[in-house]
């Protein structure tokens, strides 16, 4: 069974500090991503990535960068947190390159991230 | 306007009743059509995955897509209490999980 595992379930941080939400997958998939669901809007792609030390943006990409040094680990970074960064953090990741029924995307428990 | 129209609910149904979630959408490129299911404090989890038009049915679920109309419903027969969770829809107009669109999500609440 693919495994997602975010390393915290909650985070309370102050407005412009630097924040690491890591996250690490147990099944050699190729694409990670990054979302945050905010009540109302669903979820929305931050930042992804295909490959190690490669990444793209996503919808949403202001405030964050990504680190993908090893193919198992994708971590998403906040330079200097702020209020409206307060939000649900998704990470996933996917076999391949198509998103299909036998290769759908495989969620973390997220991190629920509050800036104050 | 987004691209990807859900209600968010909350929807409160008896134990037993027949259950309709629906979304619509913009994009006439979008083929592939899930319905995600996410339990409270979890990641959501793939629940129903449809390829272009029609319908499909797993057990107590029945996914239809109308692209003609770019509506798509989960229909759930029976429900459950443990069926109490919030549904995504969320489409894709080719390869690529990148490329997934969610919809807002609708929670669903099943009293026993």
């Amino acid at each position: 069974d693919v495994k997602v595992t975010q390393s915290s379930r909650y985070l309370v941080k102050r407005t412009g500090e630097k924040v690491f939400l890591e996250c690490v997958q147990d099944m050699d998939h190729e694409n990670m991503f990054w979302y945050r669901q905010d009540p109302g809007l669903g979820l929305r792609l931050i930042y992804f990535s295909y490959d190690v030390k490669m990444k793209e943006k996503g919808d949403i990409p202001e405030g964050y960068s990504v680190s993908r040094e090893k193919k198992e680990r994708f971590s998403l970074i906040l330079e200097s947190a702020s209020t409206n960064q307060t939000s649900m953090y998704l990470c996933a990741s996917i076999r391949g390159a198509v998103s299909s029924y036998n290769s759908p995307l495989h969620f973390g428990n997220g991190t629920r991230l509050t800036v104050t | 306007q987004k691209e990807v129209e859900q209600d968010p609910g909350p929807l409160s149904v008896p134990e037993g009743a027949i259950v309709s979630l629906n979304c619509t959408y913009s994009n006439s490129a979008f083929q592939y059509f899930m319905w995600y299911r996410q339990y409270s404090r979890k990641g959501p989890e793939l629940l129903m995955y449809t390829y272009s038009s029609g319908n499909k049915e797993d057990g107590r679920f029945t996914a239809q897509v109308d692209k003609s109309s770019k509506y798509i419903s989960l229909f759930i027969r029976d429900s459950q209490p443990s069926d109490s969770a919030t549904y995504l829809c969320a489409m894709s107009a080719g390869t690529g999980g990148f490329k997934t669109i969610f919809g807002a999500g609708t929670r669903l609440f099943v009293k026993a």
